[in-house]
């Protein structure tokens, strides 16, 4: 089973900041199959990034996905009021597919 | 537009049963995998169950395995999943969730709003 490692596990930063989330695996993800997902308060997840780097329909740019192998990093250049949330990294090159425990950003 | 509805979520004791169901809208259901992912509370997300467009290719994780069934009316563009031996672990938001394609490799693309699932005495 490949485990994603999120961190931090908190990122507290003001609107308008750039915030940069990491998401480690125990080995290398296959063929970059790497998701990003966000997900507010008492809402489901919303997809944000597939295959490592590419934005999923309608999300703004933002939000960008880079890293191969084992390191990963979401990137939201400017933090938007609607940002602060939970976010997510899922891997779905390998069974089981597994999650990171998540990254919670905040609002300083 | 992608609609994904689920029903079906409770409070039952331990060792009860329980079948989710996920109405879909918007795609060509039979196109497509579908997941049941679940969510504890305060906690992060997990990846139950699976199964292909046409319903001949399923998958389990481990602590499931042998109580959970997925399955899916592509008639009726509805997912299920029954639940039996339920136990405590088992409590969360049970999620339905669209494949980005019907086969391997496939992401999760769209998330329906979840019920809840609570298993108590």
């Amino acid at each position: 089973e490949i485990v994603l490692t999120q961190s931090p596990g908190t990122l507290s930063l003001s609107p308008g900041e750039r915030a940069t989330l990491s998401c480690r695996a125990s080995r290398s993800v296959s063929s970059n199959y790497l998701t990003w997902y966000q997900q507010k308060p008492g809402q489901a997840p919303r997809l944000l990034i597939y295959g490592a780097s590419s934005r999923a329909t309608g999300i703004p740019d933002r939000f960008s996905g880079s890293g191969s192998g084992t390191d990963f990093t979401l990137t939201i250049s400017r933090l938007e009021p609607e940002d602060f949330a939970v976010y997510y990294c899922q891997q779905y090159g390998s069974s089981p597919r597994t999650f990171g425990q998540g990254t919670k950003v905040e609002i300083k | 537009e992608v609609q994904l509805l689920e029903s079906g979520g409770d409070l039952v004791q331990p060792g009860g049963s329980l079948r989710l169901s996920c109405a879909a809208s918007g795609f060509t259901f039979s196109n497509y995998a579908m997941i049941w992912v679940r969510q504890a509370p305060g906690k992060g997300l997990e990846w139950v169950s699976a199964i292909t467009g046409s319903g001949s290719s399923t998958y389990y994780i481990d602590s499931v395995k042998g109580r959970f069934t997925i399955s899916r009316d592509n008639s009726k563009n509805t997912l299920y999943l029954q639940m039996n031996s339920l136990r405590a672990e088992d409590t969360a938001v049970y999620y339905c969730a669209k494949g980005s394609e019907n086969s391997f490799p496939y992401y999760i693309d769209y998330w329906g709003q979840g019920t809840l699932v609570t298993v108590s005495s």
